[in-house]
């Protein structure tokens, strides 16, 4: 496997679930991220992982939890999601040299996970 | 005003023209740019990072204006297979993690 991976690559679900995304990056990276992308809106940062600390968490409601067990793994638990969660949640990585705290390198994606919730 | 913001289009041009789009970023103190390309139903592939003194990579042009805050992709003699969404991506540079904020995208048809 190359690059950054996701699965599954499509999730339905009740809102009485608990699922987990998964992502696994294999570009040695030591920053990951969740990205969530809604139809014509902007892709919008969730949570933001580096050397395994989470750095941010936007605002996001705790339906949502992410956990990053490694620099390589990154997961998104799922529970009593609403029908506007449904969307396409995308994870990323990046090799970060940290100046002045803060970096700017790239960020790859992976294929994302398309989430619909019933 | 919008954060990050771009002209969603869609941009529709005949094979083989010239079109350039821009993309207007707030914060002045932004540190770093890119343009992605994001194909229907697929993820956003980093097309070009963007250098304060501009960069060209084949028939893609990226260039940084700090002064008015934007910057621009232009495309030369496009292709069909060009035809897709466009997102620009600007890095705050406040606080810790590369945290990057998106606009919408401008979409691109190219037509024979």
């Amino acid at each position: 496997e190359t690059g950054v991976t996701q699965t599954p690559r499509h999730l339905v679900m009740g809102m009485t679930n608990k699922k987990s995304l998964k992502c696994e990056q294999h570009l040695g990276h030591n920053a990951m991220y969740w990205y969530k992308q809604s139809a014509k809106k902007p892709l919008e940062l969730m949570f933001v992982y580096s050397l395994e600390e989470r750095v941010e968490n936007n605002s996001v409601p705790s339906r949502f939890s992410p956990e990053c067990p490694n620099s390589s793994h990154l997961f998104l638990h799922l529970h009593t999601l609403q029908p506007e969660d449904s969307a396409l949640y995308l994870c990323a990585s990046s090799q970060d040299n940290w100046v002045s705290g803060s970096s700017y390198n790239e960020q790859f994606f992976g294929p994302g996970t398309r989430l619909t919730v019933l | 005003r919008k954060e990050v913001e771009q002209d969603p289009g869609p941009f529709n041009v005949p094979e083989g023209a010239t079109v350039a789009f821009n993309c207007t970023y707030s914060n002045s103190a932004s540190q770093s740019f890119f343009w992605y390309r994001q194909d229907c139903r697929k993820e956003p592939k980093l097309l070009m990072s963007v250098y304060s003194s501009g960069n060209e990579d084949g028939r893609f042009t990226a260039q940084l204006n700090r002064a008015s805050q934007y910057i621009s992709l232009l495309i030369r003699d496009s292709k069909l297979s060009d035809s897709a969404t466009y997102l620009c991506a600007v890095n705050l540079g406040t606080g810790g993690g590369n945290k990057l904020t998106f606009g919408t995208g401008t979409q691109l048809k190219v037509e024979l």
